[in-house]
């Protein structure tokens, strides 16, 4: 079954820290995409990055980046520089595409609390 | 562009009522979904799209409708209201497998 599983309800960081945010994923598909979502606590949903199952290197953008561990089914979500603007809940999303299904299915997300 | 639009931004039912939650894109996307929103659970996955005349399941499909009959707009159906729908509702859209999914403003229903 196709699942992603973020396993840190909560995290803290300090301002101008980098910290990392887990996600691991299973499916026995060979083509999928691992996308992270940030939520404000407005609710709306923001992209933040994307990964392809084919793609040789890590993503990033800006101060995101994505560490794609393969073998380790792993996608975990690093923030450089933290802000405070930061605080959010962030959400790893797995998209799934087959002959007969186009799924994006998300993990439960993770609360991330910026402190000065 | 507007994007991907939601209406209503609020929505009370009593049980047993039904409603149509209405989603449009103005994008051209081909790939269009509803997810429900629980506390602790993340976004679910309740119908989706992958073209007009094409719709599927997903996590969550008991108690709901969908039909595409366009490519803009992606409709979902309450049949008969029940507390356990209380919940935020977002509509997204996409193009190919590698693009974000851009998401409507959500649709926070309370059903009595």
């Amino acid at each position: 079954a196709q699942k992603i599983t973020q396993t840190q309800p909560g995290m803290f960081v300090q301002e101008k820290e980098a910290v990392t945010l887990d996600c691991t994923y299973d499916t026995s598909d060979p083509s999928y995409g691992l996308f992270w979502y940030k939520q404000p606590s407005s609710g709306e949903m923001i992209f933040l990055i994307y990964q392809g199952s084919y793609d040789q290197q890590n993503a990033t953008e800006g101060r995101y980046s994505l560490n794609f561990q393969k073998a380790r089914k792993s996608a975990n979500l690093v923030i450089s520089a933290s802000q405070l603007g930061d605080s959010a809940m962030y959400f790893c999303a797995m998209r799934v595409l087959s002959y007969n299904t186009d799924k994006l299915i998300f993990g439960t997300g993770t609360r991330l609390q910026v402190f000065p | 562009n507007a994007g991907v639009t939601q209406t209503p931004k609020f929505q009370v039912l009593k049980t047993g009522q039904s409603m149509t939650l209405q989603c449009a894109q103005d994008m051209n996307h081909e790939y269009m979904s509803w997810y429900r929103q629980d506390p602790g659970m993340g976004l679910r996955l309740i119908h989706y799209s992958v073209g007009a005349g094409i719709t599927d399941q997903g996590e969550v499909p008991n108690g709901y409708n969908v039909s595409r009959s366009t490519t803009e707009d992606f409709p979902l159906r309450l049949l008969s209201a029940a507390p356990s729908q209380t919940s935020v509702y977002f509509c997204a859209s996409s193009g190919t497998v590698d693009n974000e999914q851009f998401f409507g403003p959500g649709t926070r229903l309370t059903v009595l």
